[in-house]
């Protein structure tokens, strides 16, 4: 059974950075992409940008300045770094597995990120 | 900006047929496979259904999926209450080199 478990702070500053990882529990780590979602209170998903095992990455352009994914193989597991936050980063963050074939199969359980001064 | 265009809103009484579009264009939809998720009140989306009309192990018979030119949709038949939920669409934009989400559904069971 594969389980995605996510954590990071919650509340940060404008300007601060924020920071989540993400903990692979289950299946082949080095067969899939590793993706991050967002989802800002009451609107949709946007895709944040992923990351394999070479460390391979593909991000959204409009997050790409502010965005670095990174990942640890020797603890399945891979992160998510957001420079220079705003309100408008506030959001329900998640980590998923992207298979090629079937899509964002397994999902974290979120994390709320609220931006504040 | 390439964008996956729902409507926003969809409903009908239980045990009606309820279908949802997701429209986009040659770079996405058109080239590569539609998947749809499913989002619970609360929860962390869901794959429903993927490779434009697959369905994942446990996802019922009632979610229908399909994809012509730059155009999908989901039709879920035989509506029940539990269906009420948030709908999008997802596929790979070649020219953004992106996953694109759908502007989302909200289906409400009458």
């Amino acid at each position: 059974q594969v389980q995605l478990q996510q954590w990071g702070a919650g509340l940060l500053k404008p300007s601060e950075t924020l920071s989540l990882t993400c903990a692979v529990y289950g299946g082949s780590f080095r067969t899939y992409y590793w993706s991050w979602i967002r989802q800002p209170p009451g609107r949709g998903l946007e895709w944040i940008g992923e990351i394999n095992h070479r460390r391979s990455t593909n991000y959204n352009p409009s997050l790409k300045s502010r965005v670095t994914l990174s990942v640890d193989t020797s603890k399945n597991q891979f992160s998510l770094t957001l420079n220079s936050v705003t309100a408008a980063d506030t959001a329900v963050y998640y980590c998923a597995r992207n298979d090629i074939l079937t899509g964002l199969g397994y999902w974290g359980q979120g994390t709320l990120v609220t931006v504040s001064s | 900006q390439s964008v996956l265009t729902q409507p926003p809103s969809a409903s009908g009484p239980p045990g009606q047929r309820v279908t949802i579009s997701c429209s986009g264009n040659s770079s996405n939809i058109g080239s590569n496979s539609v998947n749809w998720y499913q989002q619970l009140p609360g929860t962390a989306p869901k794959l429903l259904i993927y490779t434009n009309n697959q369905r994942p192990s446990g996802v019922p018979d009632r979610f229908s999926g399909s994809k012509s030119g730059t155009s999908a949709s989901l039709a879920v038949s035989g509506l029940q209450s539990e269906d009420e939920a948030d709908y999008y669409c997802a596929a790979w934009d070649d020219s953004l080199n992106g996953y694109l989400f759908g502007t989302g559904t909200k289906v409400t069971v009458l």
